[in-house]
């Protein structure tokens, strides 16, 4: 059963950033899948991208290219994602989530980062 | 980019009814859709991949229908845990990227 445990609340300036921590564990998978999802105050979810940490290779959503940063430390089995220019519309709990394969879907999910973005 | 658009919005149901949840894609996804399920405060919870495979534990009455632009969620008798927001998404290869859809509320009538 994989488990994944996200760091804590962020309270953040505008033009700052703010790197979220996602360690993975219980798994054995070696191409496993990392993405990131947010989901700002009542609203729906949002694909940030994804790493699958065997290969170090990161794929992001068009509308966070240049300011999102997907990596993964895989000797830690721990990804990062690091959101730069933060803006108050960035305010929202952003969830890493598991996939056992790189074509897989989601099926483990951390228990979500609240990031507040505010002056 | 594909859209996903859900509906209805909200669907107000009792205990033991039968919910039909829709998602629409603007273009064909052929199979490559999921089904989540969110609970307040929770992460969301993957039901159906691939448009009609039921994930690892969940139960039978949760079913997944559709191909190419016209999806749907079928609840066969709602039990009080299943009144909750569910997503749809779908994942496109090149390049890379997933969508989801805004969502549809079941309620208690």
């Amino acid at each position: 059963q994989v488990q994944l445990v996200q760091s804590g609340a962020e309270v953040k300036k505008p033009g700052s950033s703010v790197k979220v921590s996602c360690k993975a564990s219980g798994g054995t998978f070696s191409s496993y899948a990392i993405s990131w999802v947010r989901q700002a105050p009542g609203q729906g979810l949002e694909w940030m991208g994804r790493i699958i940490p065997i290969l170090g290779i990161a794929n992001y959503a068009q509308k966070f290219q240049g300011r999102v940063t997907i990596t993964a430390d895989k000797s830690t089995s721990t990804a990062y994602m690091e959101l730069s220019s933060l803006r108050s519309e960035d305010t929202a709990v952003y969830y890493c989530a598991f996939s056992v394969c790189g074509d897989c879907y989601p099926g483990y999910w951390g228990q979500g980062t609240l990031v507040t973005v505010s002056s | 980019e594909i859209v996903l658009t859900q509906s209805p919005a909200t669907l107000s149901l009792s205990p033991g009814e039968r919910a039909t949840l829709s998602c629409r894609a603007s273009q064909s996804v052929s199979s490559y859709l999921a089904w989540y399920q969110q609970k307040p405060g929770q992460a969301p919870r993957l039901l159906i991949y691939d448009a009609s495979n039921r994930a690892t534990g969940i139960p039978a009455r949760f079913s997944g229908s559709g191909s190419g632009t016209d999806f749907t969620l079928t609840i066969s008798s709602l039990e009080p845990e299943d009144f909750a927001v569910y997503y749809c998404q779908q994942r496109s290869n090149w390049p890379l990227s997933w969508t989801f859809g805004q969502g549809t509320k079941v309620e208690i009538k």
